[in-house]
């Protein structure tokens, strides 16, 4: 069965340091979205990706986040300068049509330890 | 307004039991409220959800009700298996609203003993 894919599993920075999250979507999916999770709380929305342009991003989603699609296989998130309060579990999703239409499929995370 | 509200946080059911899990909304726009399982080590899946129109929506042993009138939905687990043991997300979204943000709970955890 496909699945989305992130790399890497675990990635610790210091803070202020630049991060890029890489995730890999189900092929002919065409909606790409990014969630975070900080430790023992709940998913957040961050942002929605289609036809290579951001379709809607949240208040979390600052000037310190991008998003990107270089090549037509990853879509990757960014965060400029990272921050103590940027540590948490960011989840890719992807998915066939929006939300409300379709499944949304969850990659397995990537956990981001800012020190 | 943009918030839901889920209890427990966790829960311990024995073998073959029921597992309820409840979730309230304020925001009357909300007119899809997925459900998400959450194993260890993994991203959310999809395990079932329901719109407004319907009172409930049953899938296996898993079953929603839904009631628009007090803004509340739940998700019920009938015969828990050891198997189910996980953590549920309830969620909700404003199809109408036009927008890709979907609103979680804060999650239940779920542990069912043999």
């Amino acid at each position: 069965e496909p699945e989305v894919t992130q790399t890497p599993s675990h990635q610790v920075t210091q803070m202020g340091q630049e991060v890029i999250l890489r995730c890999v979507p189900i092929s002919n999916h065409l909606y790409f979205y990014w969630y975070r999770q900080i430790l023992g709380q709940k998913v957040e929305f961050l942002v929605s990706f289609y036809n290579n342009e951001i379709s809607e991003k949240s208040e979390i989603f600052d000037d310190q986040f991008s998003v990107e699609r270089p090549d037509g296989s990853n879509f990757t998130l960014k965060i400029r300068s990272t921050k103590l309060e940027d540590s948490a579990m960011y989840f890719c999703a992807s998915s066939v049509g929006r939300v409300s239409a379709d499944t949304q499929y969850f990659g397995p995370g990537t956990r981001l330890t800012v020190l | 307004q943009q918030q839901v509200k889920q209890s427990p946080q966790s829960l311990i059911v024995q073998k073959g039991g029921i597992s309820i899990i409840n979730c309230a909304y304020e925001n009357t726009a909300f007119d899809y409220f997925p459900w998400y399982q959450q194993f260890p080590g993994k991203g959310p899946a999809l395990l079932i959800a329901i719109r407004p129109d319907v009172s409930e929506k049953k899938e296996g042993r898993f079953t929603i009700s839904f009631n628009k009138s007090a803004k509340q939905f739940s998700l019920h687990i009938m015969d828990s298996q050891p198997g189910d043991s996980a953590t549920y997300f309830c969620a909700a979204i404003s199809i109408r609203d036009n927008t890709d943000k979907l609103i979680f709970g804060t999650g239940t955890r779920l542990q069912v003993f043999p």
